[in-house]
């Protein structure tokens, strides 16, 4: 139990499809974050929300739409994705005020697009 | 040249053996050091953590930072085949609260 939950962990979706990914930290955490992990290549941050307010945007294509109602919750609209975005996205949160701002990850949601 | 430079392996060692993990860095502003370790079809779990020069022990962990030449490492002793998996490096700089992570190197430990 890491205190980061995420919903679905499993999810096939076809390229016409809206889903929805949820995540839920219960850690008391003001930052949290999407990244997506592809096969054999490193960590991509996405996006990064601070106090409900987002941060960072690392040129992520429109088809995915975040959004983060509170400090506990964040979610990661998806539609008219491509075969390519076919990976785990993590989800992470974190202290920003806390010494090195050490985040913690959720157990991530596999994401198939067919 | 990457912020964060790690050799992704894989790495294979047979059990009980010493395994030494290693990243170096670029960005001499970075002060904050972790070490994440992934199994497969998982989320990373921090392991250790530290912001000073020198070693910190956790077990049969070792996380070692060494400044000067902008290189860190992660020791494990009496290696076991359930460490097997990807262990991550991430660093943070005091300008930037978001982690720098290194591409991870993969561990094998056989029996």
């Amino acid at each position: 139990e890491t205190g980061v939950t995420q919903t679905p962990r499993h999810l096939v979706m076809g390229m016409t499809n809206k889903k929805s990914l949820k995540c839920e930290q219960h850690l008391g955490h003001n930052a949290m974050y999407w990244y997506k992990q592809s096969a054999k290549k490193p960590l991509e941050l996405m996006f990064v929300y601070n106090f409900k307010e987002q941060t960072e945007n690392n040129s992520v294509p429109s088809r995915f739409s975040p959004e983060c109602p509170n400090s506990s919750h964040l979610f990661l609209h998806l539609h008219t994705l491509q075969p390519e975005d076919s990976a785990l996205y993590l989800c992470a949160s974190s202290q920003t005020d806390s010494s090195g701002n050490t985040i913690y990850f959720g157990e991530g949601s596999w994401l198939t697009v067919v | 040249q990457k912020e964060v430079e790690q050799d992704p392996g894989p790495l294979s060692v047979p059990e009980g053996a010493i395994v030494s993990l290693n990243c170096t860095y670029s960005n001499s502003a970075f002060q904050y050091f972790m070490w994440y370790r992934q199994y497969s079809r998982k989320g990373p779990e921090l392991l250790m953590y530290t912001y000073s020069s020198g070693n910190k022990e956790d077990g049969r962990f070792t996380a070692q930072v060494d400044k000067s030449s902008k290189y860190i490492s992660l020791f494990i002793r009496d290696s076991q085949p359930s460490d097997s998996a990807t262990y991550l490096c991430a660093i943070t700089s005091g300008g930037s609260y978001i982690p720098t992570f290194g591409r991870g190197t993969s561990l094998i430990v056989h029996p």
